[in-house]
């Protein structure tokens, strides 16, 4: 039973527009939320994360909104640049435990 | 290296041989865990080492697999009897254990089992 859902395999954007990456989760123990970007052939690397207790956190071009009620996360990459073509990863944590959704591959056309 | 380190980067072994993947972790970092990735699928959780407690095993397939992990360092994943099933990217990641800390990962060992 996945407990991290991501339920797009793929997005396609025009640089310069907005990408938008959507989660859900089922668990409300998660008490970490956090995004990871992953190219071929490279490990996962992490881009940015929220706390349970906060429902926005911003870190340059990046936005990560929680939306506890409806257990949904979501990551806004605003304006979108073709090196932002990647797989992205939402997960989740509880007791240091991580949990991974399937990733969406973002392709940001120039 | 300051980073995750795996080893092999690639590995191509035959159905029914074992296979001993390494994983040395970021020194300092008292969290290791490995992940599989098949191919389109999404990170599948294997197991979990917190310092000295008991490791949680809970994500391991089958018997099969297992992994040990000395002290704070270095761990080893371990396929016995591979199957063609077992083909997959296996991360390693490693993390300071607190409620705000992110994963690091490796760059990962491709496993293709002929």
């Amino acid at each position: 039973d996945q407990q991290v859902k991501q339920n797009s395999p793929s997005l396609s954007v025009q640089e310069g527009r907005i990408s938008i990456l959507n989660c859900d989760y089922t668990n409300s123990m998660f008490d970490y939320f956090l995004w990871y970007k992953k190219y071929p052939a490279e490990g996962p690397t992490f881009l940015i994360s929220i706390s349970s207790i906060k429902d926005k956190n911003e870190d340059g071009r990046f936005t990560v909104f929680l939306n506890k009620s409806a257990k949904h996360l979501s990551l806004h990459i605003v304006p979108s640049q073709p090196g932002d073509s990647a797989v992205y990863f939402c997960a989740a944590s509880s007791f240091n435990k991580f949990y991974f959704g399937s990733g969406t591959k973002l392709n940001v056309k120039p | 290296g300051a980073g995750v380190s795996q080893s092999p980067s690639n590995k191509v072994t035959e159905k029914g041989k074992d296979v001993e993947l390494r994983c040395d972790p970021i020194s300092g970092h008292t969290a290791l865990y490995w992940y599989r990735q098949r191919l389109g699928q999404g990170l599948e959780f294997l197991i979990y080492f917190q310092g000295n407690s008991a490791p949680d095993k809970s994500g391991l397939p089958s018997d099969r697999f297992s992994a040990e992990r000395t002290g704070e360092s270095v761990s080893t994943l371990t396929i016995q009897r591979t199957q063609q099933e077992d083909s997959a990217v296996y991360l390693c990641a490693s993390s300071i254990y607190r409620v705000s800390g992110e994963l690091f990962f490796g760059e990962g060992s491709r496993l293709t089992v002929l």
